[in-house]
């Protein structure tokens, strides 16, 4: 089976602009997280979907959205780009059933603000 | 904010000794996984021990859980060059099915 993808691997944006990023999950995973990795504040946790439906969120400002297709394949959105937003984001997939929640990461994405 | 905390931060030890890393966490958890990090790239799970369990092994790995002491041990034995990476461990909360949080890492340097 293929592995995690996220697009595109490396982006750099200017303050005030916004991105999208993209996952696909492994085939038959059915939930997406995204996590945010800073080396001021480590691994954070943005959001999971499961079924098309945000299930859990972390705290972090409404800036950051996203959201989940029916074939599973998943988007974060920032919007009004800050210094701070730098940082290397990771997304996971996972059966999203049972006891076990074995998560499977992708590359990530490096965003740079500049 | 995160849950755990690991010590020591960074280990740098010679190539086929045994390296021990250390994971403490707040509340009552689920499950507590440990993954690795090659510089920047994405995390590989390595294992996942319940909360139920206290010793799990995968080929040179040895995970502990004390829950009673909310902590957490790996231990790679015989480490390679090739074990250089971050180590994180990662609980999920009891109630919170697939939510990880992270510690703040371990850098383990093997050196040949």
């Amino acid at each position: 089976k293929a592995g995690v993808t996220q697009t595109p691997r490396y982006l750099i944006k200017t303050r005030g602009q916004q991105v999208t990023l993209s996952c696909s999950p492994i085939s038959g995973h059915r939930s997406v997280s995204w996590y945010q990795q800073t080396p001021g504040q480590g691994l954070q946790f943005l959001f999971e979907y499961f079924s098309e439906t945000q299930r859990n969120k972390g705290n972090f400002p409404g800036r950051f959205s996203g959201r989940q297709f029916s074939n599973s394949r998943s988007e974060m959105n920032v919007s009004t780009l800050e210094l701070g937003d730098s940082a290397l984001y990771l997304c996971a997939s996972s059966l999203g059933r049972g006891a076990r929640n074995e998560q499977f990461f992708g590359p990530g994405t490096r965003l740079t603000v500049l | 904010s995160q849950q755990g905390e690991e010590d020591p931060q960074a280990l740098s030890i010679q190539e086929g000794e045994n390296a021990t890393m250390n994971c403490s966490y707040k509340t009552s958890i689920n499950n507590l996984q440990w993954y690795r990090q090659n510089s920047g790239r994405g995390l590989v799970h390595l294992i996942l021990i319940r909360s139920n369990e206290r010793e799990k092994h995968s080929g040179r790995l040895r995970v502990t859980l004390d829950t009673s002491k909310k902590s957490s041990s790996l231990l790679i034995t015989a480490s390679r060059a090739a074990d250089t990476a971050s180590y994180f461990c990662a609980t999920v909360l009891s109630g919170s099915a697939r939510q990880l949080t992270f510690g703040s890492g371990t850098q383990l340097t093997v050196l040949p």
